[in-house]
């Protein structure tokens, strides 16, 4: 089967611009999250979606949206990007009522 | 409020030692524990974790970890590094009941392996 999927691998932006990521989770898998792994930092959870509908958000401001559509698929968009946004963007998902979550590879984002 | 803190941003053994990386945790409520691992340039894998039940936890690649409530730790070991054990591990705590929601991560470990 196969695992959690993102794209693109890697992106390079400019301050100002807005981006889109994308992310498909594990067949079966409902529950869409949405962390940033700044470079020698552990990841920060941005967003929870959970049957289309978001379940949690972290301390992240309101540049950064998400979206879950039909097919439990997921989109990551922050807009005005700053270079402070230069991160790994990771997406995981889970099983309905099961608390552990497998994570993607990963998009790396770098603002200029 | 619910925190971690992973003793030693970087640990480096020998091959064939022990391999010992120290997390401890804060919560008010009871908590699920995680370790991750990543290689350069990939995403987290699940190395183990512990929900209900046993304390000591056996994971992946010969890996384990103990929950020990009274001195809030969860610290992972392996009784023989490889080489190949070359990575950055995180350890990561949740809410009981926690349904794919909000993990909260360690700084995390970068363990290096000598030959």
């Amino acid at each position: 089967d196969a695992g959690v999927t993102q794209s693109p691998t890697h992106l390079i932006k400019t301050r100002g611009q807005q981006v889109t990521l994308r992310c498909s989770p594990i067949s079966g898998h409902k529950s869409v999250s949405w962390y940033q792994q700044v470079l020698g930092q552990g990841p920060q959870f941005i967003f929870q979606y959970y049957e289309k509908e978001e379940r949690g958000r972290g301390n992240f401001p309101d540049r950064f949206s998400a979206r879950q559509f039909p097919n439990y698929s997921s989109e990551l968009n922050v807009n005005a990007l700053l270079l402070g946004d230069s991160a790994l963007y990771l997406c995981a998902s889970s099983l309905q009522g099961q608390e552990t979550q497998y994570f993607g590879p990963g998009t790396r984002l770098l603002v200029l | 409020a619910q925190s971690v803190t992973q003793l030693g941003s970087h640990v480096s053994v020998s091959e064939g030692a022990l391999v010992l990386l120290r997390c401890n945790y804060s919560s008010s409520v009871p908590p699920y524990l995680f370790w991750y691992v990543q290689y350069p340039n990939q995403g987290l894998q699940l190395l183990l974790k512990y929900t209900t039940g046993a304390t000591l936890v056996k994971g992946i690649n010969g890996f384990e970890a103990e929950f020990k409530k009274s001195e809030t730790s969860f610290h992972l070991t392996k009784p023989s590094a490889h080489m190949s054990d070359a990575a950055e591990y995180f350890c990561a705590v949740s809410r009981k009941g926690n349904q794919g929601g909000k993990l909260i991560f360690g700084q995390g470990t970068e363990l290096s392996v000598k030959p």
